[in-house]
């Protein structure tokens, strides 16, 4: 069956815009995750929805960040206010019943 | 708090030599998982392996295997006759078990080349 997708594969915006950012997870998938790669780096954990129980934000780096999600679909990232450190490649990954995240491609975000 | 160390940032080799790709863990959990993702040029991640920590038996797959030793907290990863395609970035990974958000906790990768 088709993996997680997400949209755009490449983001390019100024510094002080807003972007969002998408993912489709795997249908059926009832955990959704956003980590965040900076350059050369490993990921970092941002956000997680599991069906409809409160999200864990725990790893949101400011509150310029936010996610939402509908249901077990669709959730999409969002920055406010961008900034050249949010520069990155931001990747989702989904859960079935297993222990086992499946990533996106990724969409590379870079703020000029 | 948990954490994952990949002490080799770079490792390169000629082709069909085997390589070891280093991985240990810090965790107060006494159940936990442990993964490895490669990460290909193209970028995503591939899932590669999860082991649970009350199972210490070694895995082959192939060309690879994985050595996971709870008395010193290590997972390490072994490409035998290594192939241009493994040259990629490698990570290992952290979760805990149960019900709670599982987030995975990576180590820095390793990004391995493997030279025709």
């Amino acid at each position: 069956g088709a993996g997680v997708s997400q949209s755009p594969s490449n983001k390019v915006t100024e510094k002080g815009k807003d972007v969002e950012l998408r993912c489709d997870p795997i249908s059926g998938h009832t955990a959704l995750y956003w980590y965040r790669q900076r350059l050369g780096q490993g990921l970092e954990f941002l956000i997680y929805f599991q069906g409809n129980s409160a999200p864990d934000k725990s790893g949101l780096p400011s509150d310029r960040f936010s996610a939402e999600r509908t249901g077990e679909s669709v959730s999409t990232l969002t920055i406010q206010r961008t900034q050249q450190e949010d520069s990155a490649v931001y990747l989702c990954a989904s859960r079935g019943g297993h222990y086992t995240q499946y990533f996106g491609p990724g969409t590379r975000l870079t703020v000029l | 708090a948990q954490k994952v160390t990949q002490a080799q940032t770079e490792i390169s080799v000629v082709e069909k030599e085997d390589v070891t790709l280093d991985c240990v863990y810090e965790t107060r959990d006494t159940t936990y998982y442990l993964f490895w993702y490669k990460q290909p040029p193209s970028g995503e991640l591939v899932f590669l392996i999860r082991r649970n920590s009350f199972d210490e038996q070694n895995e082959i797959s192939g060309r690879y295997s994985w050595n996971f030793q709870k008395s010193t907290s290590s997972f390490n990863f072994t490409i035998t006759a290594s192939q241009v395609v493994d040259s990629a970035v490698y990570f290992c990974a952290l979760s805990e078990a149960g019900r709670g958000a599982q987030k995975l906790v990576f180590g820095q990768g390793t990004r391995l080349t493997i030279n025709p």
